[in-house]
Order: structure tokens, then C-alpha cells, then sequence
């Protein structure tokens, strides 16, 4: 366990339903993120957040909704994906910014 | 897996050697550098860091090296074991508050 803890750790949905990933981290850090890592491209930033207001949207699709609700719980509503959506969706969270990382162990999605 | 399917570097070792992994980073402004690693079904977890002000520093069994002039960060693993093998990348903070960048990663198998 890093303090940083992803569930599901696999979902597989179809494109019409509606799923969240959920990442909580215990490390009393002020920052988390969700990245992106598929076949195609490696690390791909999504969200940050920081003191749960939202600093980055990387240019990210609206079928994929972040929430914030404070400091130690990062959510991703997803809605009516693609099958290229499916990837590990990997949560991080950092104390300072800039600082290392830590990441949770992700959760494996698969669009059918 | 993740990665599966990127053209990754790739490095063979045998078990015993020392891997010497290199990463080039983008921005001659960048201050901080990271290298993570990523086992298989798992997110990335950090290895070790530098800032800018050193060339070098060693952890146990790692040492990461980095050279400004030619914006190059490279990753010594001495005695590189079986459970090295994983997805090593490179990251690196361009200034202020922006999130880490991330390399594209090399792939080490180890070689029993």
C-alpha cells in the first residue's frame, strides 16, 4: 500500500452506463491528480487538484467528470465512454507542489 | 498490460549486472527530476530524486546522474536483481506550480 488507494482496482462497463472511479489517499497531501496510461501513449495528465479546487483540465473529454469533495477523496464520474477510454486510470497525490508523486495502483477500465 | 503495445525502449540485463538507464528531458528550465518505477499491475512508485543543483545522488543500489548541459538524466542500478524488472521513467518539473512531466518510459528485463 502506497497511502494512496484506488477502487475498483478493475471495472469493465459498457458505453452507456454510468460508472466512478474513486482514489482516496492518507498522506495529508494538498494535491491529487488522474492520469491516463493506455497502449497508445503513456502518462497522460487529466485532473489536478489542489485544496479540492480544480487547477488543470487537461483538454479532457466531458464524459469524464472529476469531483473534489475535499482534500483526501478524488472521484471520476464516467459517462457514455468509448472503447478507447479503456485504460489504467491512475490517481496521485503530492504535498508540494513541485514534488514527487505518489501513485495509487490504478484502476484497469475496459469499455465494451 | 500498460505499455504493452508502446514501443518502449527496451534494456536486457543479466542478473548481477548493473542497468544504466537514460532519460531526456525537454525543458533546460526544469528544476526537479524523478525517476519512477512501474511493476506490472501497478501504479509507478518513486525511486529517487534530484534537484538541479546536483549532478549527482545515490540511494541504495540506485544512483541517478544528471547532466544540464545535454538535458540528460540517467538511472544506475547496481546489481540489478529480478524484481528490478519493470517500466522505469523519468519526470521532471519545468518550474512553478505545473504537474511533473513524465518520460515515455524504458522497459528492464532482467535475465536469470
Amino acid at each position: 500500500e502506497t497511502g494512496v488507494t484506488q477502487t475498483p482496482r478493475h471495472l469493465v462497463m459498457g458505453m452507456t452506463n454510468k460508472k466512478s472511479l474513486k482514489c482516496e489517499q492518507h498522506l495529508g497531501h494538498n494535491a491529487m491528480y488522474w492520469y491516463k496510461q493506455s497502449a497508445k501513449k503513456p502518462l497522460e495528465l487529466m485532473f489536478v487538484y489542489n485544496f479540492k479546487e480544480q487547477t488543470e483540465n487537461n483538454s479532457v473529454p466531458s464524459r469524464f467528470s472529476p469531483e473534489c469533495p475535499n482534500s483526501s477523496h478524488l472521484f471520476l464520474h464516467l459517462h457514455t465512454l468509448q472503447p478507447e477510454d479503456s485504460a489504467l486510470y491512475l490517481c496521485a497525490s503530492s504535498q508540494d507542489r513541485p514534488g514527487g508523486y505518489t501513485f495509487g495502483s490504478g484502476t484497469r477500465l475496459t469499455v465494451v | 498490460g500498460e505499455n504493452v503495445g508502446l514501443h518502449l525502449p527496451t534494456l536486457s540485463v543479466q542478473e548481477g549486472d548493473n542497468s544504466i538507464i537514460n532519460c531526456a528531458y525537454s525543458n533546460s528550465a526544469s528544476d526537479y527530476f524523478i525517476w519512477y518505477k512501474q511493476e506490472s499491475g501497478k501504479g509507478p512508485q518513486f525511486i529517487i530524486d534530484i534537484r538541479s543543483n546536483m549532478d549527482k545522488r545515490q540511494g541504495q543500489r540506485v544512483t541517478v546522474l544528471l547532466n544540464k548541459t545535454v538535458k540528460h538524466l540517467s538511472l544506475q542500478i547496481a546489481a540489478t536483481q529480478p524484481g528490478d524488472s519493470a517500466v522505469y521513467f523519468c519526470a521532471e518539473n519545468i518550474g512553478g506550480n505545473t504537474p511533473l512531466v513524465f518520460g515515455k518510459g524504458t522497459r528492464l528485463s532482467v535475465i536469470a
